[in-house]
């Protein structure tokens, strides 16, 4: 089974501010990693992923994040944040279906959200 | 190229009543994916279908279902809606069934009153 934690559920920051929002999984298989965002009365959009390689992952609009297996943490940055960043973003989790059978088909494993909200 | 197509955005229905919501995969995806977003329990995932076929389900009641046709298009049904089934459904597609190339839909906005 796979879980995910995210630490924050709201984070307030000030525009051209630093930003990170973090992110804890656990997973008894090999896994992949995503962050998404959502904007009101709309979808999810993916941010970026971690498949495998390097652990230092760049995303759309200037955001980041870092998987680190030792600490089971795949946190999202953003140097300067704007305005328009402010959102709620999720980070999710899903086991490679090789690795985890049929039991990962199809199926993220979603944190419980971070609402980020930029103020000018 | 389109993206994934959820209809209709918003329904209101009455407890009891039953209803279908429908989505389009992006062309050529085969993998659909549908989540329950709610307040309380966030995104969880309902099951997948690829080809046609229910690969996976998540830990839901009987009365949510679903389906795959052979244009890859899918639907989701809930029978004997309750007020616990208010909630913004997602349908995701991929092309391939490796669960790192899924798009989301916008989402139908179910209201049960």
């Amino acid at each position: 089974a796979q879980s995910v934690t995210q630490l924050d559920s709201q984070v307030p920051v000030f525009e051209e501010a630093p930003v990170e929002l973090r992110c804890n999984y656990s997973s008894s298989v090999s896994v992949y990693l995503f962050w998404y965002v959502q904007y009101p009365n709309q979808g999810l959009q993916l941010l970026l992923k971690y498949l495998s390689g390097s652990t230092l992952v760049k995303g759309i609009n200037g955001f980041e994040a870092e998987f680190n297996k030792s600490q089971t943490s795949f946190h999202l940055r953003k140097p300067s944040v704007h305005i328009s960043d402010t959102a709620e973003y999720f980070c999710a989790v899903s086991g490679s279906p090789a690795d985890a059978g049929g039991t990962s088909y199809g199926k993220l494993t979603f944190g419980q959200g971070t609402i980020l909200t930029v103020h000018p | 190229k389109a993206g994934v197509t959820q209809t209709p955005r918003y329904l209101i229905k009455t407890r009891g009543q039953q209803v279908t919501l429908s989505c389009s995969p992006i062309s050529g995806h085969r993998s659909v994916s549908w989540y329950q977003q709610t307040p309380g329990q966030g995104l969880q995932f309902l099951f997948e279908y690829f080809s046609e076929t229910q690969r996976n389900k998540g830990n839901f009641p009987g009365r949510f279902s679903g389906r795959q046709f052979s244009n890859s298009r899918s639907e989701m049904n809930v029978s004997t809606l309750e007020l616990g089934d208010s909630a913004l459904y997602l349908c995701a597609s991929s092309r391939t069934t490796t669960n790192y190339g899924y798009t989301f839909g916008s989402g139908t906005r179910l209201t049960v009153v």
